[in-house]
Parts: structure tokens; sequence; C-alpha cells
């Protein structure tokens, strides 16, 4: 079945980076694009990004411009996400999610569990 | 960027209501809508697409209408296990933007 493996809870200090990779299995990588959403406690959900899986290209929220990146290695199937300069207030859960886009129509329709990354003195 | 305004924020409900949540998108984004419900401490769960469309496996209680800038997700009878947040989600352009929710709580 469609699967997306999110990387395990990371705990980071302010100004760090961090990482985190969603292994796709269940599908073919290259023929979907992979988004990047965030949800701070009690906070709505947050976009940050996208990649496409088949030609690498990606675009960012204007918000994270500059600190964040997304890329994506098409032989382990394997998105990531790094974030830097980390703020208190980032902590949050970092989830990736595949978009179907066809004519009309362009939904997320598999998630990961999400990362949860914590920044802390 | 579009804003997305849902309401209400929070809704309480009895098993076997009907319900209706209200999405407003700040600019036309077509049909490019979608729904998710996302239960504490799990990743949100797709719903509802291209406005109206059921995702495969959601029970038909689930239904979607709209477009434009007004939208609605409908539950015909509430079960126990629809009590949840639930999320609008704009895909006409990016950002990519979400409500800011409706929490959905047993009364």
């Amino acid at each position: 079945q469609v699967q997306l493996v999110q990387s395990g809870a990371e705990v980071k200090k302010p100004g760090a980076s961090v990482k985190v990779s969603c292994k796709a299995s269940g599908y073919t990588f290259t023929n979907y694009a992979m988004h990047w959403v965030r949800q701070a406690p009690g906070q709505r959900l947050e976009w940050m990004g996208w990649i496409n899986g088949g030609n690498g290209n990606a675009k960012y929220s204007q918000k994270f411009q500059g600190r964040v990146t997304i890329t994506r290695d098409t032989s382990a199937s394997t998105a990531y996400m790094e974030l830097s300069g980390l703020r208190y207030d980032e902590t949050a859960v970092y989830y990736c999610a595949r978009e179907i886009s066809r004519q009309d129509e362009r939904y997320m329709d598999v998630w990961g569990k999400g990362t949860t990354v914590t920044v802390s003195s | 960027d579009i804003q997305m305004t849902q309401s209400p924020s929070s809704l309480s409900a009895s098993v076997g209501d009907r319900v209706t949540i209200t999405c407003r998108a700040s600019q036309s984004i077509s049909s490019y809508l979608n729904w998710y419900q996302q239960k504490p401490e799990k990743a949100p769960n797709l719903l509802i697409y291209a406005a109206s469309s059921l995702q495969s496996g959601v029970p038909p209680r689930f239904s979607g209408s709209g477009s434009g800038t007004d939208f609605t997700l409908t539950i015909s009878s509430l079960q126990p296990e629809d009590f949840a947040t639930y999320y609008c989600q704009q895909s006409y352009s990016t950002p990519r933007t979400f409500g800011q929710g409706t929490k959905l709580e047993i009364k």
C-alpha cells in the first residue's frame, strides 16, 4: 500500500538546522509531488513548500525563503526537508504529504505520520 | 496569498445530528478545495477533494459542495468517530493555504 515513513523526533537548539526525511513506498516516486506541512501546538496546518518528484524542482513559502530546502533522492524514493535557523516557536510536527495532480484536481491524499521537532536550549 | 476562513471555529453537536461547516476563500479558487479530518496526535486525513468528490474509503455521510469562494462540508448524521478537527485547504495556487480549523465536539 502507499505509505510515507518519516524520520524520528528531533530536539534542536535555537539557531540549529534540522533535516527530516520522508521515505515513500507503494507507488512510483517520480510521478508525484511531495509537499511539506507543519503544525505548531494548537495551530493550523502551515504549508512550507513542495518538490516535483520527477525533475526535482522545488518551490517554497515566502515565509521560509532562504531557510528551507527540499530535496529528493529518487534512488531511495525519499524526500527531505531541511530547515535552518530554528527558533523556539518552530517547535512543531512536520509532515510530508503526496499530492495528486490531475485536470481540475490537486489534493494531498497520503500523509506521513509526522516528525516532532522540538526547539529547546 | 489566498486566505481561507472557516466557520464556525468550534461546534458542539450530538450523535445523529446533521452538521455543516463553511469555508470561504479570499479570491476565487474554482473547485480547488479539499477537506481534511484530523484527530489528536494524528496526521490529517483526506475526506473530500475538488470541492465535492468523496475520497475512496470515506463514508458517504460526508459530502462537500461549492465553487468559486464559498464551500461547505456536511456530515449528514454524526457518528462518535467524527468528533475531530476539520480543515479546508485550497490547491488553486501556491502557497497552499489551510483554514484555521473547525473543532467538532460532543454536546
